[in-house]
């Protein structure tokens, strides 16, 4: 089975900094989907960036952009000029692409605070 | 707003107590999946369903049921609640099941169990 690893359960950023957040999983899939959500207080799950692993280069989303080291089975995130709203829990997650049941496995997430 | 609702947003209710949580997925979504979200914790697979039949099953309790109907809306079912059923239920919806197709989340279902 697949599983979704974050190390860091919290991690702080100053405000207009740069903060990376780490993620590694385990499969032996040769093709699946990576993706990062944000989950704010109000709990509801807003995807963030999203990679194909077939794809070499990097996905990129305005301020947020992923390091996606496949040999590795790393995929960190990286928010630019960190805002307050960046606030909440991140998770990384895993989702098979030759597999029908395509659900999603999700890491334990990694809860970011913004010092203003 | 993703289009997926859910119904109820919070519930309380007893240990022993049997809840039904619903689902109804984005219009011509197809395939509805289950997540358990528990305190702290990242979401765990429980169940999908696409047109009507049951495609994946995760760690789902036997006490826990799930069905989807003809007019694709899906309820989650909880029998016999314990204190650790409290969670954070939520209903994704996707057009089909292949993992190209993006999951829609709905905003969950919290159940406190006392």
């Amino acid at each position: 089975a697949q599983t979704v690893t974050q190390s860091q359960p919290e991690m702080s950023v100053q405000e207009a900094e740069t903060v990376t957040l780490s993620c590694t999983y385990d499969t032996s899939e040769s093709d699946y989907y990576l993706f990062w959500y944000k989950q704010p207080p109000s709990r509801q799950m807003i995807l963030v960036i999203r990679q194909e692993a077939y794809k070499q280069q990097n996905a990129t989303e305005n301020r947020f952009s992923v390091n996606f080291q496949k040999a590795a089975k790393s995929f960190s995130l990286k928010i630019s000029d960190s805002q307050l709203g960046d606030a909440a829990m991140y998770f990384c997650a895993y989702r098979s692409a030759v597999n029908t049941g395509n659900q999603f496995y999700f890491g334990t997430g990694t809860s970011l605070t913004v010092i203003p | 707003d993703s289009g997926v609702t859910q119904t109820p947003k919070h519930l309380i209710t007893a240990t022993g107590q049997r809840v039904t949580l619903r689902c109804s997925p984005r219009s011509g979504d197809l395939s509805v999946y289950w997540y358990q979200q528990s305190l702290d914790q990242g979401l765990q697979f429980l169940i999908q369903y696409y047109n009507g039949e049951e495609r994946a099953k995760g760690n789902i309790l036997e006490r826990f049921s799930a069905q989807q109907f003809p007019d694709l809306h899906s309820e989650l079912n909880l029998s016999s609640l314990e204190l650790g059923d409290s969670a954070l239920y939520f209903c994704a919806s996707s057009v089909g099941t292949g993992g190209y197709y993006e999951q829609y989340f709905g905003p969950g279902t919290r159940l406190t169990v006392t």
